[in-house]
């Protein structure tokens, strides 16, 4: 069975600091894949990154960036200089990676960021 | 990527009463998902509904609570049914999304339902 676990539950920043949202998963997989979705306020789900588990590389996009590491099985996601357009609920989730077209997502609990200006 | 519209956006029920919303998407999709997202949790997977066949139920959900139709390659509708205040959730429609890779999905804005 596959689990991902988000244990921050609700953090708050100030504006323009740096946050880190841990991700910790399970899965028997030896391909899966790994993601980030944002929720803002206004509820709709946005893709932020979908990472391969044969890709350890971390990746840098603007202000995000996302450090996978196998041996821990975490995929963390750092917010640097944080801005009030942040906040939202973000969501860390799984999938297997096997051949036979779409897998099943499992979702983490979320965690909910406030960026306090 | 796929855009999904989604309605009602909300909606105040009355306890017994049943709903249906609606997802419409902007291109084909073999399968459409529906989630279900209770007060401060996270996405729970209703059904997958595919053209042309049955819905495919996860555990805990049933056809008589949640029936779902998919009438074509666009467009699906769930229906909450005999609501009660237990049922007072966001429901999202998501479908996979391929320009944005293998399994990742995109998602409705959702609809919030309140039942009294």
């Amino acid at each position: 069975a596959q689990k991902v676990t988000q244990a921050q539950t609700e953090i708050s920043v100030v504006e323009k600091e740096d946050v880190t949202l841990d991700c910790v998963y399970e899965t028997r997989d030896t391909t899966y894949y790994l993601f980030w979705y944002k929720q803002p306020p206004s509820g709709e789900l946005v893709f932020l990154i979908r990472r391969n588990s044969f890709d350890e590389q971390n990746e840098i996009s603007g202000r995000y960036s996302w450090n996978f590491q196998k041996s821990t099985s975490s995929f963390n996601f750092t917010i640097t200089a944080s801005q009030v357009v942040d906040s939202a609920v973000y969501f860390c989730a799984l999938t297997g990676g096997g051949s036979g077209g779409y897998q099943k997502v499992t979702f983490g609990t979320g965690t909910k960021l406030q960026v306090i200006p | 990527s796929a855009v999904i519209s989604q309605k009602p956006s909300r909606d105040i029920c009355q306890r017994g009463t049943s709903l249906t919303i609606q997802c419409q998407v902007d291109s084909q999709v073999t399968m459409m998902f529906w989630y279900r997202q209770q007060p401060g949790q996270s996405l729970t997977l209703i059904a997958t509904a595919n053209q042309g066949s049955e819905a495919t139920y996860e555990s805990g959900f049933v056809i008589d609570k949640f029936p779902i139709s998919r009438p074509n390659l666009t467009f699906s509708t769930l229906t909450v049914s005999n609501m009660s205040p237990e049922d007072s959730s966001i429901y999202l429609c998501s479908v996979e999304d391929p320009l944005l890779g293998a399994n990742v999905l995109t998602f409705g804005a959702g609809s919030r339902l309140t039942v009294l």
